[in-house]
């Protein structure tokens, strides 16, 4: 079975200061999508970014971008320049290419505090 | 709606009492999830939906659990014999289609809360 580890439960950082979001996965399959979602204390679950596992490019996103390591099965999320609006839990998720099991299998998250 | 719409926001219930949650995904999502999310527990996958089958409901805890799809739309994720351990935040997602990298997009949830 697939399963997603965050092994910072928490993590803070200054505001403008960068911080780096760790993710491992453990799969046997070679092709997969992984994922970074926030939730902010609205509840509500946004897509940060997004990242195919084929690619060897790293994805980016404005402020927010990956370090894709495939052979080491980790998918780190760096966030620059923080905000204050940036303060959330963060779920790193990961889902298999194809095959019929279409779930998100998603780590247990990491609350992020921005300090002023 | 713009979004993916669940209801009630927030439900207190006595023990032994069954719960109706309710999702109303975006227009045109033919896929559905349901998610449980327990304090500091992650999101829990329960089941999902392509069109109104299930292909997936291994995530249910247990035969108290059931959710149905009707019409390609609204779903309802059903507790019975509601126990302390079933409150939780349970979330919604729908996507435009089932697997690849398409987006999720969640609902707020519906906060339960077994007394």
């Amino acid at each position: 079975a697939q399963t997603v580890t965050q092994s910072q439960p928490e993590m803070s950082v200054q505001e403008a200061e960068t911080v780096t979001l760790s993710c491992t996965y453990d799969t046997s399959e070679s092709d997969y999508y992984l994922f970074w979602y926030k939730q902010p204390p609205s509840r509500q679950m946004i897509l940060v970014i997004r990242q195919e596992a084929y690619k060897q490019q790293n994805a980016t996103e404005n402020r927010f971008s990956v370090n894709f390591q495939k052979a080491a099965k980790s998918f780190s999320l760096k966030i620059s320049d923080s905000q204050l609006g940036d303060a959330a839990m963060y779920f790193c998720a990961y889902r298999i290419v194809g095959g019929s099991n279409y779930k998100l299998t998603f780590g247990k998250g990491t609350l992020l505090t921005v300090n002023p | 709606g713009a979004g993916v719409s669940q209801s009630p926001s927030n439900k207190v219930t006595e023990k032994g009492k069954d719960v109706e949650l309710r999702c109303d995904p975006i227009s045109g999502h033919t896929a559905l999830y349901w998610y449980r999310q327990s304090l500091g527990q992650g999101l829990e996958f329960l089941i999902y939906f392509q069109g109104n089958s299930a292909p997936d409901k291994s995530g249910l805890p247990s035969d108290r659990f059931s959710a149905e799809r009707t019409g390609g739309s609204v779903s309802t994720l059903t507790i019975q014999r509601t126990q302390q351990e079933d409150s939780a935040v349970y979330l919604c997602a729908s996507s435009l289609q089932a697997g690849g990298p398409g987006e999720l997009f969640f609902g707020e949830g519906s906060r339960l809360t077994v007394l």
